[in-house]
């Protein structure tokens, strides 16, 4: 079981806007800022959101966020090519770790 | 450009040993924290360890699954990071990903395009 918990599951249709949650507890979520992932099939993760950074080459239709123990991730616009899993993952210190979540599988119909 | 790439990967059997290495070039080095995540195929990601910059005094903290078998240490001087593991298991099976990390290292922000490891008899 994930120290993070994501959805299993997410889908959206082309234009539309989703969201993404990520949820810890205070000793990670809700003291450290908030990576995401995005990860197609048969490749290597890449990040597109750290904290409310968005990291260069991203398009700015991602956006990140947290509220208290949840983080989010929002792709507003979503476009066929934003199908794929989505990690979060953060430190938690308390267990003196980097905390994953099981990762969100995003279907664009 | 930042660029990382793992070897090393392969075929091992159950109880062996093997390294794998990171080549990280188009960043300063010396200044990030390296971190390895593994994932088994069709599976989630699942962090394995990091070792801090030298701003952190090069500090390495492993998981619980594999701390004592593994080992993390960095040459500085050409950009190479280094996953020893040891007492290897089946459950170690997995692709290991280099990841170059901002701060105190968990603020992961480039990845390598992975080696596959199989730990099988």
């Amino acid at each position: 079981q994930s120290a993070l918990t994501q959805e299993a599951s997410v889908s959206g249709t082309v234009g539309q806007k989703v969201t993404l949650s990520c949820t810890g507890n205070r000793d990670n979520v809700g003291s450290y800022a908030v990576g995401w992932f995005q990860q197609f099939s048969h490749g290597a993760p890449k990040t597109v959101m750290m904290g409310d950074s968005l990291p260069s080459g991203i398009p700015d239709r991602f956006s990140g966020s947290k509220s208290g123990t949840t983080a989010s991730l929002t792709i507003s616009g979503l476009q066929p090519e934003d199908e794929a899993d989505y990690y979060c993952s953060t430190w938690d210190y308390s267990l003196a770790v980097q905390v994953f979540g099981g990762g969100t599988k995003l279907t664009v119909l | 450009e930042v660029q990382l790439v793992e070897s090393g990967g392969g075929l091992v059997q159950p109880g062996r040993s093997l390294r794998l290495s990171c080549a990280a070039s188009g960043f300063g080095f010396n200044d990030y924290s390296m971190t390895w995540v593994r994932q088994v195929p069709g599976k989630g990601l699942e962090w394995v360890g990091v070792i801090r910059s030298n701003i952190f005094i090069g500090t390495t903290e492993y998981a619980a699954s594999v701390k004592g078998r593994f080992t993390i240490s960095r040459a500085d001087s050409i950009g190479i990071v280094y996953l020893h593991m040891s007492n290897l298991k089946t459950e170690d099976t997995a692709v290991y990903y280099c990841v170059r990390g901002g701060g105190d290292g968990y603020r992961l922000d480039s990845w390598g395009q992975g080696t596959l490891v199989t730990v099988s008899p």
